[in-house]
């Protein structure tokens, strides 16, 4: 199956502060996706991306994929944006294979 | 509109006991999935099915069976539990359609399970 790199592996930011998270992909995609997994475990739907770029709130992403990545951008960020972000991806199927999470702490 | 309902949200078995974990979707998509989180990971699939009737295996397959008999339902067998099936588990679904090209997954709010 496709593999999925996500980086970095943890990010500690100030709150107010913006950042960007990366998510490297081996293979043509024609579904690739965004979760937030918050402290309760729930796995939250950011964004469908298979390409382009999509905007909700203070949250945004962008797919380049003929280069095989994709980033996820967040803004002004909250503590309530704490919790391990995931990026899924698939090529030909409809099996996602999950990258290992980036790991996001927002300090008050 | 539910979504993916997984029940239930925990449970604690004994080695060798056996138990079923349940997902249902109303969305009526022909796709759905199991997965497992472990400790630092990702997802990894066990198994998946791609309509009713036809199910196939994931990455990590072993110690787990599964049916599709209905669109809403796609049970997740445990035979004989084992420590190393504790784990977090989410079932999935979407839509299936290749035609619109719209495949995006929809999870459940997931199972702990732990296995003494």
């Amino acid at each position: 199956g496709i593999q999925v790199e996500q980086s970095p592996p943890d990010l500690i930011l100030q709150e107010g502060a913006n950042s960007t998270l990366r998510c490297n992909f081996s293979d043509s995609v024609n579904n690739l996706q965004w979760f937030h997994q918050n402290p309760w475990g729930q796995l939250i739907n950011l964004f469908y991306i298979p390409s382009g770029t999509k905007q909700n709130g203070r949250l945004s992403a962008t797919t380049v994929a003929t280069e095989r990545y994709s980033l996820l951008y967040i803004s002004s960020s909250q503590t309530t944006d704490s919790g391990v972000y995931f990026c899924a991806a698939t090529s030909n199927d409809y099996k996602l294979s999950f990258g290992a999470g980036t790991t996001v702490t927002v300090r008050a | 509109n539910a979504g993916v309902t997984q029940t239930p949200k925990f449970q604690v078995l004994k080695t060798g006991q056996s138990m079923t974990l349940q997902c249902a979707q109303d969305m009526n998509h022909e796709y759905m999935s199991w997965y497992r989180q472990d400790p630092g990971m990702g997802l990894r699939l066990i198994h998946y099915s791609v309509g009713a009737g036809i199910t196939d295996q994931g990455e990590v397959p072993n110690g787990y069976n599964v049916s599709r008999s209905t669109t809403e339902d796609f049970p997740l067998r445990l035979l004989s539990a084992a420590p190393s099936q504790t784990s977090v588990y989410f079932c999935a679904s979407s839509r299936g359609d290749r035609r619109t090209v719209d495949t995006e997954a929809f999870f459940g709010q997931g199972t702990r399970l732990t296995v003494v």
